[in-house]
Protein backbone atom coordinates (compact mmCIF):
# COMPACT_ATOMS: atom_id res chain seq x y z
CA UNK A 1 0.00 0.00 0.00
CA UNK A 2 1.17 3.08 -0.94
CA UNK A 3 1.80 6.80 0.96
CA UNK A 4 0.20 8.73 -1.22
CA UNK A 5 -3.20 7.56 -2.81
CA UNK A 6 -3.71 7.99 -6.64
CA UNK A 7 -6.79 6.47 -8.63
CA UNK A 8 -5.51 3.40 -10.84
CA UNK A 9 -6.81 4.71 -14.23
CA UNK A 10 -7.96 8.07 -16.17
CA UNK A 11 -8.66 8.30 -19.54
CA UNK A 12 -9.28 11.13 -22.13
CA UNK A 13 -9.58 12.25 -25.49
CA UNK A 14 -6.90 13.74 -27.43
CA UNK A 15 -7.49 17.67 -27.01
CA UNK A 16 -9.37 17.35 -23.87
CA UNK A 17 -7.91 17.53 -20.40
CA UNK A 18 -7.39 15.37 -17.45
CA UNK A 19 -6.70 15.74 -13.43
CA UNK A 20 -4.80 13.35 -11.82
CA UNK A 21 -5.41 13.65 -8.27
CA UNK A 22 -2.96 12.51 -5.04
CA UNK A 23 -3.66 12.23 -1.83
CA UNK A 24 -1.50 12.13 1.67
CA UNK A 25 -1.84 13.67 4.94
CA UNK A 26 -0.83 16.55 6.89
CA UNK A 27 2.83 14.92 7.36
CA UNK A 28 3.71 15.17 3.75
CA UNK A 29 1.62 16.78 1.05
CA UNK A 30 0.16 19.20 3.28
CA UNK A 31 2.99 20.27 4.61
CA UNK A 32 5.07 21.10 2.10
CA UNK A 33 5.29 22.37 -1.23
CA UNK A 34 7.71 19.47 -2.32
CA UNK A 35 5.04 17.48 -4.64
CA UNK A 36 6.69 16.13 -7.96
CA UNK A 37 5.21 14.07 -10.38
CA UNK A 38 7.00 11.68 -13.07
CA UNK A 39 5.71 10.24 -16.59
CA UNK A 40 6.87 6.53 -17.05
CA UNK A 41 6.67 5.32 -20.82
CA UNK A 42 6.46 1.13 -20.74
CA UNK A 43 9.77 -0.58 -20.02
CA UNK A 44 11.78 3.39 -19.52
CA UNK A 45 13.02 5.06 -16.65
CA UNK A 46 10.38 8.17 -14.80
CA UNK A 47 10.61 11.32 -15.99
CA UNK A 48 10.45 14.26 -14.05
CA UNK A 49 7.75 16.75 -15.34
CA UNK A 50 6.47 18.50 -12.56
CA UNK A 51 8.15 19.68 -9.36
CA UNK A 52 7.83 21.90 -6.30
CA UNK A 53 4.03 21.45 -7.01
CA UNK A 54 3.76 23.33 -9.90
CA UNK A 55 7.41 24.22 -11.63
CA UNK A 56 8.06 22.67 -15.18
CA UNK A 57 11.74 21.38 -15.61
CA UNK A 58 12.82 23.02 -18.80
CA UNK A 59 11.69 21.20 -21.79
CA UNK A 60 8.23 19.83 -20.47
CA UNK A 61 5.49 20.73 -21.98
CA UNK A 62 3.59 23.60 -20.68
CA UNK A 63 0.27 21.64 -20.90
CA UNK A 64 1.41 19.86 -18.45
CA UNK A 65 0.75 21.98 -14.90
CA UNK A 66 0.53 20.66 -11.07
CA UNK A 67 -1.63 22.27 -8.08
CA UNK A 68 -2.18 21.60 -4.45
CA UNK A 69 -5.16 22.27 -1.86
CA UNK A 70 -4.65 20.86 1.39
CA UNK A 71 -3.53 17.59 1.27
CA UNK A 72 -4.09 16.78 -2.33
CA UNK A 73 -2.10 17.54 -5.00
CA UNK A 74 -3.31 17.74 -8.67
CA UNK A 75 -1.55 16.97 -12.25
CA UNK A 76 -3.45 18.14 -15.14
CA UNK A 77 -2.70 17.59 -18.57
CA UNK A 78 -4.17 19.73 -21.06
CA UNK A 79 -5.18 19.36 -25.01
CA UNK A 80 -3.96 15.61 -24.60
CA UNK A 81 -1.86 13.76 -26.73
CA UNK A 82 -1.31 10.02 -27.97
CA UNK A 83 2.22 10.28 -26.53
CA UNK A 84 0.53 11.28 -23.06
CA UNK A 85 -0.80 7.86 -22.86
CA UNK A 86 1.72 6.67 -20.17
CA UNK A 87 1.74 5.99 -15.95
CA UNK A 88 1.74 9.48 -13.71
CA UNK A 89 3.78 9.33 -10.24
CA UNK A 90 3.61 11.64 -7.61
CA UNK A 91 5.66 11.91 -4.96
CA UNK A 92 6.31 13.80 -2.00
CA UNK A 93 9.02 14.69 0.56
CA UNK A 94 7.40 13.64 4.17
CA UNK A 95 9.77 15.05 6.95
CA UNK A 96 12.72 14.07 8.87
CA UNK A 97 11.65 10.12 9.46
CA UNK A 98 9.73 8.99 6.76
CA UNK A 99 11.61 10.87 3.68
CA UNK A 100 10.33 11.01 0.40
CA UNK A 101 6.94 8.64 -0.26
CA UNK A 102 5.39 7.84 -3.62
CA UNK A 103 2.03 7.32 -5.20
CA UNK A 104 0.78 3.78 -6.17
CA UNK A 105 0.50 5.38 -9.92
CA UNK A 106 -1.90 6.48 -12.52
CA UNK A 107 -2.36 4.81 -15.94
CA UNK A 108 -3.40 7.36 -18.38
CA UNK A 109 -5.18 6.08 -21.55
CA UNK A 110 -6.15 8.19 -24.52
CA UNK A 111 -9.04 7.10 -26.29
CA UNK B 1 24.17 15.91 -19.49
CA UNK B 2 24.16 14.01 -16.57
CA UNK B 3 23.83 10.22 -17.27
CA UNK B 4 23.48 7.98 -14.66
CA UNK B 5 24.00 3.86 -15.62
CA UNK B 6 23.47 0.98 -13.00
CA UNK B 7 25.05 -2.40 -13.17
CA UNK B 8 25.12 -5.46 -10.88
CA UNK B 9 24.26 -9.23 -10.91
CA UNK B 10 20.39 -9.41 -12.66
CA UNK B 11 20.16 -12.91 -10.41
CA UNK B 12 20.54 -13.48 -6.62
CA UNK B 13 20.16 -16.15 -4.41
CA UNK B 14 17.14 -15.87 -1.21
CA UNK B 15 18.76 -14.55 1.82
CA UNK B 16 21.90 -13.32 0.09
CA UNK B 17 22.84 -9.76 -0.43
CA UNK B 18 21.62 -7.94 -3.67
CA UNK B 19 24.76 -5.69 -4.34
CA UNK B 20 24.15 -2.76 -7.12
CA UNK B 21 26.64 0.42 -8.38
CA UNK B 22 25.45 3.48 -10.03
CA UNK B 23 28.41 5.40 -12.03
CA UNK B 24 27.75 8.97 -12.92
CA UNK B 25 28.77 10.77 -16.07
CA UNK B 26 28.71 14.33 -16.66
CA UNK B 27 28.41 15.83 -13.51
CA UNK B 28 30.47 15.42 -10.22
CA UNK B 29 29.06 13.28 -7.52
CA UNK B 30 31.09 16.06 -5.34
CA UNK B 31 29.56 19.11 -6.58
CA UNK B 32 26.15 18.47 -4.55
CA UNK B 33 22.41 17.11 -4.70
CA UNK B 34 21.86 13.70 -2.71
CA UNK B 35 21.93 10.20 -4.87
CA UNK B 36 19.08 7.58 -4.29
CA UNK B 37 17.63 4.46 -5.02
CA UNK B 38 14.41 3.77 -6.01
CA UNK B 39 12.84 0.13 -7.19
CA UNK B 40 9.97 -1.12 -8.88
CA UNK B 41 8.77 -4.82 -8.65
CA UNK B 42 7.00 -5.91 -11.97
CA UNK B 43 3.64 -4.46 -12.64
CA UNK B 44 3.80 -2.38 -9.41
CA UNK B 45 4.67 1.15 -8.65
CA UNK B 46 7.78 3.17 -7.11
CA UNK B 47 9.19 3.07 -3.89
CA UNK B 48 11.78 4.83 -2.65
CA UNK B 49 15.04 3.02 -1.28
CA UNK B 50 17.14 5.47 0.06
CA UNK B 51 19.91 8.15 -0.47
CA UNK B 52 23.80 9.32 -0.12
CA UNK B 53 24.96 12.60 -0.29
CA UNK B 54 29.12 12.78 -0.79
CA UNK B 55 29.93 13.26 2.52
CA UNK B 56 28.33 10.06 3.39
CA UNK B 57 25.48 11.04 4.81
CA UNK B 58 22.34 9.15 4.01
CA UNK B 59 18.65 8.82 4.49
CA UNK B 60 16.82 5.22 4.36
CA UNK B 61 13.29 4.39 3.84
CA UNK B 62 11.87 3.18 7.28
CA UNK B 63 10.84 -0.47 5.80
CA UNK B 64 13.92 -1.17 4.61
CA UNK B 65 16.30 0.37 6.66
CA UNK B 66 17.62 -2.82 8.29
CA UNK B 67 18.54 -3.78 5.41
CA UNK B 68 19.77 -1.41 3.07
CA UNK B 69 23.11 0.52 3.01
CA UNK B 70 24.28 2.94 0.43
CA UNK B 71 27.90 4.18 0.13
CA UNK B 72 29.50 6.51 -2.23
CA UNK B 73 32.76 6.27 -4.02
CA UNK B 74 33.72 10.10 -4.85
CA UNK B 75 36.97 9.19 -6.61
CA UNK B 76 34.87 6.73 -8.73
CA UNK B 77 32.16 8.98 -9.13
CA UNK B 78 29.84 6.44 -8.35
CA UNK B 79 27.47 4.71 -5.31
CA UNK B 80 26.20 1.75 -4.38
CA UNK B 81 23.31 -0.02 -2.91
CA UNK B 82 23.54 -3.34 -0.88
CA UNK B 83 19.99 -5.17 0.50
CA UNK B 84 20.58 -7.82 2.70
CA UNK B 85 18.51 -11.06 3.43
CA UNK B 86 16.64 -10.52 0.07
CA UNK B 87 13.40 -12.56 -0.64
CA UNK B 88 11.02 -12.87 -3.67
CA UNK B 89 9.20 -9.86 -2.85
CA UNK B 90 12.73 -7.97 -3.48
CA UNK B 91 12.54 -8.40 -7.33
CA UNK B 92 12.40 -5.29 -8.80
CA UNK B 93 14.01 -2.75 -11.05
CA UNK B 94 16.44 -0.93 -9.51
CA UNK B 95 17.01 2.23 -10.45
CA UNK B 96 19.37 5.01 -9.48
CA UNK B 97 18.99 9.17 -9.63
CA UNK B 98 19.75 12.60 -8.92
CA UNK B 99 17.95 14.00 -5.49
CA UNK B 100 17.96 17.92 -5.54
CA UNK B 101 18.20 18.76 -2.34
CA UNK B 102 17.75 22.16 -0.39
CA UNK B 103 20.55 22.74 1.40
CA UNK B 104 18.81 25.61 3.40
CA UNK B 105 16.14 23.47 4.80
CA UNK B 106 17.08 19.90 4.54
CA UNK B 107 14.40 18.70 2.47
CA UNK B 108 14.91 16.05 -0.29
CA UNK B 109 13.03 17.12 -3.18
CA UNK B 110 12.68 15.99 -6.92
CA UNK B 111 15.02 13.41 -8.66
CA UNK B 112 15.65 14.74 -11.74
CA UNK B 113 18.00 12.58 -13.23
CA UNK B 114 17.28 8.51 -13.50
CA UNK B 115 19.31 5.93 -15.05
CA UNK B 116 17.61 3.44 -17.23
CA UNK B 117 17.15 0.92 -14.39
CA UNK B 118 18.37 -2.91 -13.99
CA UNK B 119 16.04 -5.67 -13.45
CA UNK B 120 17.43 -7.95 -10.40
CA UNK B 121 15.61 -11.58 -9.73
CA UNK B 122 15.46 -13.08 -6.56
CA UNK B 123 15.76 -16.74 -7.17
CA UNK B 124 17.45 -19.93 -6.38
Amino acid sequence: QSALTQPASVSGSPGQSITISCTGTSSDVGSYNLVSWYQQHPGKAPKLMIYEVSKRPSGVSNRFSGSKSGNTASLTISGLQAEDEADYYCCSYAGSSTYVVFGGGTKLTVL
Amino acid sequence: QVQLQESGPGLVKPSETLSLTCAVSGYSISSGYYWGWIRQPPGKGLEWIGSIYHSGSTYYNPSLKSRVTISVDTSKNQFSLKLSSVTAADTAVYYCARLYYDILTGYLQDFDYWGQGTLVTVSS
